[in-house]
């Protein structure tokens, strides 16, 4: 069965703060993605990865940043938290680019203060 | 940067009502996918659509993708209890290193029983 693990399910940090969100997939999968989920925003893509070391910036990148130090690993970084970044992140991986399939991870929700 | 247009957002039915929602764009898209979000987990695929005026079903699901290119509906008959939850529109097109979705802002589902 095809797995997409996020760390944390529920996050409080401070204003400021550095913030890690990891996610792991079980699937070998090349391409992997962060997106952001806000109510009647949709989903919104930060970063994505198409090989280990290779990022490209999605449609939101402001504030964050992303690691992939291995193919199975995802890392989103906030270097400073804000509360305008109070939000569900989700983590998805694919394993044919072309197909749209994606697979989900279950979400982080970050509440910043 | 390109938009999908979801509509309703919301939607409050009888259980074994049957349900229609769609997504229409100013853009074209090679592909057209329909996700649903449970409560408390991440989006998963419900039905893939890879050309112009196909029609696909899956069980009680009906997605047509527009002969435009720029529009999608969604069906789904006879709703029960657990069709409740949040449906995505996404559409794909060719960007960088692969293909990119782009998601539309969500159609909340809940069913009366």
């Amino acid at each position: 069965d095809v797995k997409v693990t996020q760390s944390s399910r529920y996050l409080v940090k401070r204003t400021g703060e550095k913030v890690f969100l990891e996610c792991v997939q079980d699937m070998d999968h090349e391409n992997m993605f962060w997106y952001r989920q806000d109510p009647g925003l949709g989903l919104r893509l930060i970063y994505f990865s198409y090989d280990v070391k290779m990022k490209e910036k999605g449609d939101i990148p402001e504030g964050y940043s992303v690691s992939r130090e291995k193919k199975e690993r995802f890392s989103l970084i906030l270097e400073s938290a804000s509360t305008n970044q109070t939000s569900m992140y989700l983590c998805a991986s694919d394993r044919d680019r072309n197909t749209g399939e994606l697979f989900f991870g279950e979400g982080s929700r970050l509440t910043v203060l | 940067g390109q938009q999908l247009n979801q509509s309703p957002q919301s939607m409050f039915i009888q259980e074994g009502e049957d349900v229609s929602m769609n997504c229409t764009s100013s853009s074209i898209f090679n592909t057209w996918l329909w996700y649903k979000q449970d409560p408390g987990e991440g989006p998963v695929l419900l039905i893939a659509l890879y050309k112009a005026g196909e029609l696909t079903s899956n069980g009680r699901l009906t997605a047509q993708f527009g002969i435009t290119r720029k529009d999608s509906f969604l069906n789904i008959s006879a709703s029960i209890p657990s069709d409740v939850g949040i449906y995505f529109c996404a559409g794909q097109l060719s960007w960088g290193y692969g293909n990119k979705l782009v998601f539309g802002a969500g159609t909340i589902l809940r069913v009366k029983s």
